[in-house]
C-alpha cells in the first residue's frame, strides 16, 4: 500500500534561518506531488506541484522554493524565513494519470517563524 | 483562472439539523470537483467526487454548472461529522493541479 511520509511534525526557526522540510512517499512509481499551505483564514494555498523529476510548477511568488531530487521524494525550502512563513505545510501526492480521482496528505509540518 | 470560494467560515448547526455547505467555482473549462473533510487530529482526506455522483457518510454534492455551485449536502447533521471542511477543483486539461477553497468549520451540536 502507499504511503506518505512528512517531516518533521513541528518546527520553531528564527527569522532569517533557513528551511528544509522533506516529503517521501512509498509503494507507487512517479507521483504527482504537491506542497500546500494552511493558513487562518486563507484555508489551502498550493504552493508547489510537480509531475516528475525536477519538474516543479510554482503557483505562489514567494520565499520558498521547491525540488524532486528523486521520484518520490519533495522539498520544500527556504534561505531566510519570514515571520510570514508561518503556517501549516502539508504534502500531498496523486496518482500520475489522466484524471485526478484522489489527493492523499501528510501529517503536516506546523511551522512556527519567531 | 481556476479558483474555488467557500463563502462561509463557520457553520454552527444542532444534532439533526439540516447542512449545507456552499462552495462557488470559477473556471471556463470543465472542471472536476471534490470535497475533502479534516477530522480533528486526522489527515485531511477524501469525502466524495462530483464525478462518482456518491454519497458518504450521508453527506451528497450536485455540481450546478449553470450556478458554478458545488454544495455539500446532509439532510440530517449528527456531531461526528464536525470537521473542517474544503471544496477543491482541479480541470480536465490540467488535472495534475489541484485547488482548494478556503474551508468552512462545521460545528455540529448536540
Amino acid at each position: 500500500s502507499q504511503t506518505i511520509h512528512q517531516w518533521p511534525a513541528t518546527l520553531v526557526q528564527p527569522v532569517g534561518s533557513p528551511l528544509s522540510l522533506e516529503c517521501t512517499v512509498e509503494g507507487t512509481s512517479n507521483p504527482n506531488l504537491y506542497w500546500y499551505r494552511q493558513a487562518a483564514g486563507r484555508g489551502l494555498q498550493l504552493l508547489f506541484y510537480s509531475v516528475g523529476i525536477g519538474q516543479i510548477s510554482s503557483e505562489v511568488p514567494q520565499n520558498l522554493s521547491a525540488s524532486r531530487p528523486q521520484d518520490r521524494q519533495f522539498i520544500l525550502s527556504s534561505k531566510k524565513l519570514l515571520l510570514s512563513d508561518s503556517g501549516f505545510y502539508l504534502c500531498a501526492w496523486s496518482a500520475p494519470g489522466q484524471q485526478l480521482t484522489e489527493a492523499f496528505f501528510g501529517q503536516g509540518t506546523r511551522l512556527t517563524v519567531v | 483562472a481556476q479558483r474555488v470560494t467557500q463563502p462561509e467560515k463557520l457553520l454552527s448547526v444542532f444534532k439533526g439539523a439540516p447542512v449545507e455547505l456552499k462552495c462557488n467555482y470559477s473556471y471556463s473549462g470543465s472542471p472536476e470537483l471534490f470535497w475533502y473533510v479534516q477530522y480533528s487530529r486526522q489527515r485531511l482526506q477524501l469525502l466524495l467526487r462530483h464525478i462518482s455522483r456518491e454519497s458518504i457518510k450521508g453527506f451528497t454534492a450536485d455540481l450546478n454548472k449553470g450556478e458554478t455551485s458545488f454544495h455539500l449536502k446532509k439532510p440530517f447533521a449528527q456531531e461526528e461529522d464536525s470537521a473542517m471542511y474544503y471544496c477543491a477543483l482541479t480541470s480536465t486539461y490540467n488535472t495534475d493541479k489541484l485547488i482548494f477553497g478556503t474551508g468552512t468549520r462545521l460545528q455540529v451540536f448536540p
